[in-house]
C-alpha cells in the first residue's frame, strides 16, 4: 500500500479481554515504532523494531503488552487482560532508515476498554 | 529525564495572520527536533526536522527555529489559512526515542 495501514480503526473491549492491533508498514521500511497517545496528550513511545528484531521495548507499560514483527514487515501489538487505563489511540509509524527521521504514521487504532 | 512542553495549548486566530507556536525542552542533548501536524482522527504528518547542528528549517509558509542552548524551538506559520487548522506537536529525538509535547491546537477562523 501507499501508506502505513492500521487495523482495526476502532476497538471496544471489555475489561479483562485480550486485544490484537495490527500495523502494515510501508513496504521496505526497516524501522517500525509503536506509540500510545492518550486524549489531549502527545504520543508516548512503546517499542521499536528494526526489521524483525525488537531493539527497544522500554516503553511497554507492563508485561500485559507484547509486540512482534516476525517477518520484518507486519507488526502486531497485543494487550492481554485489558484495563481501563489502556484506553488510548495506538499509533504505528515506519521509516525507511534505522533512525527516527522521516517517519510515516498510520491513522491509529482507538481502543476503548469498558 | 527529557520533558517537552508546548505553549499555548490552544490558539485561535483570524485567517491571514502570521503566528508562532512554541516548544521547550529540558535537556539540550538532542539529535534533532521535529514538528508534526495531527488532524482529527488521523495520524501524524511530518512537517519539518531540524538537526541538532542546525538553527532553522523552512518549508513553504512554515519556518522552524532551534536554540539548543535555551531549550527552545518555534514554528512560524506565515499567512495562515483555514486549512492550517490542526494540532501541532513537536518532538525531540533524545537517545533514539522521540519525546513529545502535548501539542498546540490551532484554529484558523475564516
Amino acid at each position: 500500500g501507499a501508506g502505513v495501514s492500521q487495523s482495526p480503526r476502532y476497538k471496544v473491549a471489555k475489561r479483562g479481554q485480550d486485544v490484537a492491533l495490527r500495523c502494515d508498514p510501508i513496504s521496505g521500511h526497516v524501522s517500525l515504532f509503536w506509540y500510545q497517545q492518550a486524549l489531549g496528550q502527545g504520543p508516548e513511545f512503546l517499542t521499536y523494531f528494526q526489521n524483525e528484531a525488537q531493539l527497544d521495548k522500554s516503553g511497554l507499560p507492563s508485561d500485559r503488552f507484547f509486540a512482534e514483527r516476525p517477518e520484518g514487515s507486519v507488526s502486531t501489538l497485543k494487550i492481554q487482560r485489558t484495563q481501563q487505563e489502556d484506553s488510548a489511540v495506538y499509533l504505528c509509524a515506519s521509516s525507511l532508515t534505522t533512525t527516527n527521521e522521516k517517519l510515516f504514521f498510520g491513522s491509529g487504532t482507538q481502543l476503548s476498554v469498558l | 529525564k527529557q520533558e517537552v512542553t508546548q505553549i499555548p495549548a490552544a490558539l485561535s486566530v483570524p485567517e491571514g495572520e502570521n503566528l508562532v507556536l512554541n516548544c521547550s525542552f529540558t535537556d539540550s542533548a538532542i539529535y534533532n527536533l521535529q514538528w508534526f501536524r495531527q488532524d482529527p482522527g488521523k495520524g501524524l504528518t511530518s512537517l519539518l526536522l531540524i538537526q541538532s547542528s542546525q538553527r532553522e528549517q523552512t518549508s513553504g509558509r512554515l519556518n522552524a527555529s532551534l536554540d539548543k542552548s535555551s531549550g527552545r524551538s518555534t514554528l512560524y506559520i506565515a499567512a495562515s489559512q483555514p486549512g492550517d487548522s490542526a494540532t501541532y506537536l513537536c518532538a525531540v529525538d533524545s537517545n533514539y526515542q522521540l519525546i513529545w509535547g502535548a501539542g498546540t491546537k490551532l484554529i484558523i477562523k475564516p
